[in-house]
C-alpha cells in the first residue's frame, strides 16, 4: 500500500508569512493528490485537487505544486483564518489514504 | 446547493452492528462517487469506504475490510455504511462525502458527520 507522510507535523509562523507544507507519497501517484484544511471543530474543506486545481472559492494565496511522489502546499501570506490542520490525500487508486495532517498556527 | 446528511451514528457495545446513511441532495447523485471517512477523537481523518456512482464498484480500508458494507440507493440518494463487529477503536465521527468524479476523487463536499461510540 502507498504510504503518504507529511511535513512538519506543526508549525507556528507570522501573519504574513510564507508557508509551506509538503506531502510525500511512498510510490508515484502522477497529480491524484488532494489538500484539504480543517479549522478547529469544523468539517474538512476541500482546497486543491489535481496536485495544483484550486478549489472554487478557496481564496488565490494558497497554492498546490507537485508531481509523482512530492508534493507542496503553500500560502502565500499567512492569515490568522488560516490556523487549521492541514492534509493530504492520494486517490490514485482503489485505496485512498490521507497524510497525518499539519497543524498550522500563529506565532 | 449541495447538501448532505448523515443520521445512524450512536453507542453501541463491541461486536454490534449499526447502519449509517447519508441523505444527498442538490446535485445529480448517480453521476458521483461517494466516501464515506472517519475522525476519531483528537486524531486524523481516516478514509473507510469508497463507492462509484452506479454502484456496482466498492473500495474499502484494510481496517473495516470484511467488517463494513457500503452501499446507495441512487433512487433514493442515499449512502449507507453497514457496519458490523464493531471495535473499540471504530469509535469515531463518521463523515459522508461526495467525490468530485464517479470514480474515486476528491471529496468537495462533507456532511457534518454522525458520531458512533463502540463501548461496552
Amino acid at each position: 500500500d502507498i504510504q503518504m507522510t507529511q511535513s512538519p507535523s506543526s508549525l507556528s509562523a507570522s501573519v504574513g508569512d510564507r508557508v509551506t507544507i509538503t506531502c510525500r507519497a511512498s510510490q508515484g501517484i502522477s497529480n491524484y493528490l488532494a489538500w484539504y484544511q480543517q479549522k478547529p471543530g469544523k468539517v474538512p474543506k476541500l482546497l486543491i485537487y489535481a496536485a495544483s486545481t484550486l478549489q472554487s472559492g478557496v481564496p488565490s494565496r494558497f497554492s498546490g505544486s507537485g508531481s509523482g511522489t512530492d508534493f507542496t502546499l503553500t500560502i502565500s501570506s499567512l492569515q490568522p483564518e488560516d490556523v487549521a490542520t492541514y492534509y493530504c490525500q492520494k486517490y490514485n487508486s482503489a485505496l485512498v489514504t490521507f497524510g497525518p495532517g499539519t497543524k498550522v498556527d500563529i506565532k | 446547493e449541495v447538501q448532505l446528511l448523515e443520521s445512524g451514528g450512536g453507542l453501541v457495545q463491541p461486536g454490534g452492528s449499526l447502519r449509517l446513511s447519508c441523505a444527498a441532495s442538490g446535485f445529480t447523485f448517480s453521476s458521483y462517487a461517494m466516501s464515506w471517512v472517519r475522525q476519531a477523537p483528537g486524531k486524523g481523518l481516516e478514509w473507510v469506504s469508497g463507492i462509484s456512482g452506479t454502484g456496482d464498484s466498492t473500495y474499502y480500508a484494510d481496517s473495516v475490510k470484511g467488517r463494513f458494507t457500503i452501499s446507495r440507493d441512487n433512487s433514493n440518494n442515499t449512502l449507507y455504511l453497514q457496519m458490523n463487529s464493531l471495535r473499540a477503536e471504530d469509535t469515531a465521527l463518521y463523515y459522508c462525502a461526495k467525490d468530485r468524479s464517479a470514480v474515486p476523487a476528491a471529496n468537495n463536499y462533507w456532511g457534518q458527520g454522525t458520531l458512533v461510540t463502540v463501548s461496552s
